[in-house]
């Protein structure tokens, strides 16, 4: 069965540090990947999907960037946080187009 | 601006009574559909999926979907205070079959 791992599960950085967030799935062959993130109380916002190695879609314009050097990693990062990037950040795949997402379980940010 | 709208919570029912949460999305190219449950603090988990218009059960849920209006819905039967979370609505995007955009959610909680 697939399985899907993120870490760390939480981390609290100063402003203006880097970040790095990673992400892998097991127990499958070139899944979609996805960046979510949840501020407090309000929905997913979708940041970055990836249909394959090296293929990435932005989704929103900000200081986060993602990487998949991998078939099964995904890596989400920022050279330098703000405190509005504090959130739930999901890490999720599916097995291709229009199927399931399925949620790694998540990782919380706060910046201070 | 493709959007997802979700009717506002919290919606409160009584133990046993049937739960109805209802979700409307703009774009007309949508053709997968999917209810993810989301408790406090965790990461979304899949509860239906639904692709054809009519209705599709499983167990206590059933999902309804109409294209023609732009509408999908979940219905939970016989609502436990376990149903106590958030439901977000999440249909994918016409243009790009692999992206899913989700609602805002509804709180939903039960009372015993």
């Amino acid at each position: 069965s697939q399985t899907i791992h993120q870490w760390p599960a939480t981390l609290v950085q100063p402003v203006g540090s880097p970040l790095s967030l990673e992400c892998t799935v097991e127990g499958t062959s070139n899944p979609n990947l996805y960046w979510y993130r949840q501020a407090a109380g309000r929905g997913l916002q979708l940041l970055f999907y990836s249909v394959g190695i090296g293929q990435i879609s932005s989704e929103v314009p900000q200081n986060l960037s993602a990487s998949r050097p991998q078939d099964r990693q995904f890596i989400l990062s920022s050279k330098k946080l703000l405190l509005s990037d504090s959130g739930f950040y999901l890490c999720a795949w599916s097995p291709g187009t229009g199927n399931t997402i399925y949620f790694g379980e998540g990782s919380w940010l706060t910046v201070v | 601006q493709k959007e997802v709208e979700q009717n506002s919570g919290p919606l409160s029912v009584p133990e046993g009574a049937i739960a109805s949460l209802n979700c409307t999305y703009s774009d007309r190219g949508s053709q997968s559909f999917f209810w993810y449950r989301q408790y406090s603090g965790k990461s979304p988990e899949l509860i239906m999926s639904i692709y054809s218009n009519g209705d599709k059960e499983d167990g206590r849920f059933t999902a309804q979907l109409n294209k023609a209006s732009q509408y999908v819905s979940l219905l939970i039967r016989d609502s436990q205070p376990s149903d106590s979370a958030t439901y977000l609505c999440a249909p994918s995007e016409g243009t790009s079959y692999d992206k899913v955009i989700f609602g805002p959610g509804t709180s939903l909680s039960v009372i015993p």
